[in-house]
């Protein structure tokens, strides 16, 4: 398996309340991804990064915020949690060259209960 | 909305072949088809893609028709551990990979 490790696995928090969720690889992939999975849809992408500092939204961007300072780690912030954004987040990585260019690997899931 | 379209859920008995279908008729001629699968509560895994050619490998065997138009992923020998949400993208290199709701498949003592 990939290594690809997030924490916390499970989190309850408060409406209006930050919380950052953080994913941590040590492949050395250039790229990697935020998902959120709830029930009646597929995943769908917050954010992605493709390199050290350099980030890109996905379809569902609005009240998240990444960052990545370093290649092994992708930060993902709520800056002010709301019921909405209760779900199960997962990280994904992936090299992002050659033919296994979107070959992606998953962690293991956060599961954010926001009330 | 996913560009690719499967049957929302199937049934396999233990030890038969699952065949599990995808149609994706507006697929690009860049875009390779992608199959992964989830099962409960566990993150996504990959398990195999292709551009044109079939394909196998450990874990599966892609059979993609000559106009690319759809695939059937097939599991072998099914078993019980197989028992889980199927998900068929088309990929290029956009970063952005669509999911759909994917097919379940349940297998059966």
């Amino acid at each position: 398996d990939a290594g690809i490790t997030q924490s916390p696995r499970h989190k309850v928090t408060e409406t209006g309340t930050p919380v950052t969720l953080r994913c941590h690889q040590t492949e050395n992939h250039r790229y990697m991804y935020w998902y959120r999975q709830d029930p009646g849809h597929g995943l769908r992408l917050i954010h992605y990064s493709y390199g050290v500092k350099d980030t890109d939204k996905g379809e569902v961007s609005d009240g998240y915020s990444v960052s990545r300072s370093k290649t092994e780690d992708f930060l993902l912030t709520l800056e002010s949690a709301t019921s909405s954004q209760t779900s199960v987040y997962f990280c994904a990585i992936s090299e992002g060259v050659g033919a296994r260019q979107e070959t992606q690997y998953f962690g293991p899931g956060t599961r954010l209960l926001v009330l | 909305d996913a560009k690719t379209t499967q049957p929302t859920s199937m049934d396999c008995a233990e030890g038969r072949a699952a065949n599990l279908p995808c149609n994706h008729s507006t697929i690009s001629g860049n875009e390779y088809v992608y199959w992964y699968r989830q099962i409960h509560s566990q993150g996504p895994q990959y398990i195999i893609h292709g551009l044109k050619n079939n394909e196998t490998n450990e874990m599966a065997s892609l059979i993609i028709t000559e106009d690319r138009k759809s695939s059937t992923l097939i599991l072998p020998h099914a078993t019980l551990r197989d028992t889980a949400v199927y998900y068929c993208i088309n990929a290029g290199n956009n970063r952005k990979l669509i999911w759909g709701l994917g097919t379940s498949l349940a297998v059966n003592p």
